[in-house]
């Protein structure tokens, strides 16, 4: 979407690495949200922010962290990667209230 | 906690004609928002069809409508005149009614349309 980029679009890493994540909107909204994507288990938040520097845990947060140090990016760290966070990573914003999120174009990171 | 269901793992339509697919969901709320999201094989999320819990009404976006039944907890999207270019997987999402909470997604539904 024209208002959410995220970077790298693919990535391959070795197990133990730590990876970030980028995530930057053109929007100026205050909610950000990490979800994985996994066959049988469709999209699951891994982190959300609702403002620079307050960022909360979603279900599967384990093994990741955020930071969210300006309103526009949303970085998250996988701090030691393995190869259960192999996956696709979506950014999300959230738009106008009774709408839903806007998805970046999606991570396809796979740790080797 | 919320939860999602979508039963089909994949579904198979003839092109120009209709699909159903199907979504439950359990909330304990009475204001929250649902959504159907296409996502083809460009890893895109598209926003197909969103409902507003308040609204008996149906929502319809163009060959896309939805059957809302709330007291069933019930969220099918119907597909009319299927298109080649419908084939995607679409997935099913609830949100409760404030605004910046999480999306709640289900696990997913494949279309594959037949030319």
């Amino acid at each position: 979407d024209a208002g959410i980029t995220q970077s790298p679009r693919h990535k391959v890493t070795e197990t133990g690495t730590p990876v970030t994540l980028r995530c930057h909107q053109t929007e100026n909204h205050r909610y950000m949200y990490w979800y994985r994507q996994d066959p049988g288990h469709g999209l699951r938040l891994i982190h959300y922010s609702y403002g620079v520097k307050d960022t909360d845990k979603g279900e599967v947060s384990d093994g990741y962290s955020v930071s969210r140090s300006k309103t526009e990016d949303f970085l998250l760290t996988l701090e030691s990667a393995t190869s259960s966070q192999t996956s696709v990573y979506f950014c999300a914003i959230q738009g106008q209230e009774n709408y839903g999120y806007t998805f970046g174009s999606g991570t396809r990171l796979t740790v080797v | 906690a919320q939860t999602v269901t979508q039963s089909q793992p994949e579904m198979s339509v003839q092109e120009a004609e209709t699909v159903t697919l199907s979504c439950t969901y359990d909330t304990s709320e009475s204001d929250y928002y649902l959504f159907w999201y296409k996502q083809p094989p460009s890893r895109q999320m598209i926003l197909v069809i969103r409902q507003e819990a308040y609204k008996q009404q149906n929502a319809t976006e163009n060959r896309f409508s939805v059957n809302f039944q709330k007291a069933a907890k019930s969220f099918s999207l119907k597909i009319s005149d299927s298109q080649l270019g419908d084939a995607a997987m679409y997935f099913c999402a609830y949100r409760s009614g404030e605004y910046g909470n999480k999306l709640v997604f289900g696990a997913g539904t494949i279309l594959r349309v037949k030319s």
